[in-house]
């Protein structure tokens, strides 16, 4: 399979402070995404990085890519109450597949 | 633009009943997709549709079928529901198959 699997499972971290959550996977990959999921809502697509590609920013995200090692991490600077969200990291060849997600907590 | 559209919000069904659960996008996609999530799971696909007039298995197809009705719209059906197909269902359409997915508001299926 080339699901991938998200680590942590959980963080809680305090506002202002970074975020970094981390994507390992197991076979050859097109690109690889990352989406966020507000309780009880539907995933939102934050950044997409290519395989060709190896760091990307989006405003106060970074995500990098290492497929030699079949790896991405999140990393989300300067964090808000808001980012409070779960995350998922999505391996695509062809079609998604998605992993398990980090939750992540920011307290105010 | 609504984006992607799903119908209803939340079922509850006895076993063995059957339903359909309606998605549309009003985005031109060519591709559309059904999910399920269940706790600690992540996502999990169903069944795609990768252009109109063409539907394929994900990883959990068995017990759902699929019709896609046109280009917008892409139904799931559940023949003869059980309580293990509770779950809360999503679906997600985007322009090809490896590009950036936009997501429904999903849909809570509880089968008792």
């Amino acid at each position: 399979s080339q699901q991938g699997e998200e680590d942590p499972q959980a963080l809680s971290i305090q506002e202002g402070e970074n975020a970094t959550m981390n994507c390992s996977y197991k076979t050859s990959i097109n690109n690889l995404q990352w989406y966020r999921q507000n309780s009880g809502r539907g995933l939102v697509h934050l950044i997409l990085i290519r395989s060709n590609e190896r760091e990307k920013h989006s405003g106060r995200l970074r995500v990098t890519l290492d497929t030699s090692k079949k790896s991405s991490s999140l990393l989300i600077t300067a964090s808000r109450a808001a980012d409070t969200a779960s995350y998922f990291c999505a391996t695509s060849y062809g079609k998604l597949t998605f992993g398990q997600g980090t939750i992540l907590t920011v307290h105010p | 633009n609504a984006g992607v559209t799903q119908t209803p919000k939340f079922q509850v069904l006895k076993t063995g009943q059957s339903m359909t659960l309606q998605c549309a996008q009003d985005m031109n996609h060519n591709s559309m997709y059904w999910y399920r999530q269940d706790p600690g799971m992540g996502l999990r696909l169903i069944y795609y549709s990768a252009s109109e007039g063409t539907t394929d298995k994900g990883e959990v197809p068995n017990g759902y079928n699929v019709s896609r009705l046109n280009k917008r719209e892409f139904s799931l059906r559940l023949e003869s529901a059980a309580p293990s197909q509770t779950s809360v269902y999503f679906c997600a359409s985007s322009f090809l198959l490896s590009n950036e997915q936009f997501f429904g508001p999903g849909t809570r299926l509880t089968v008792l």
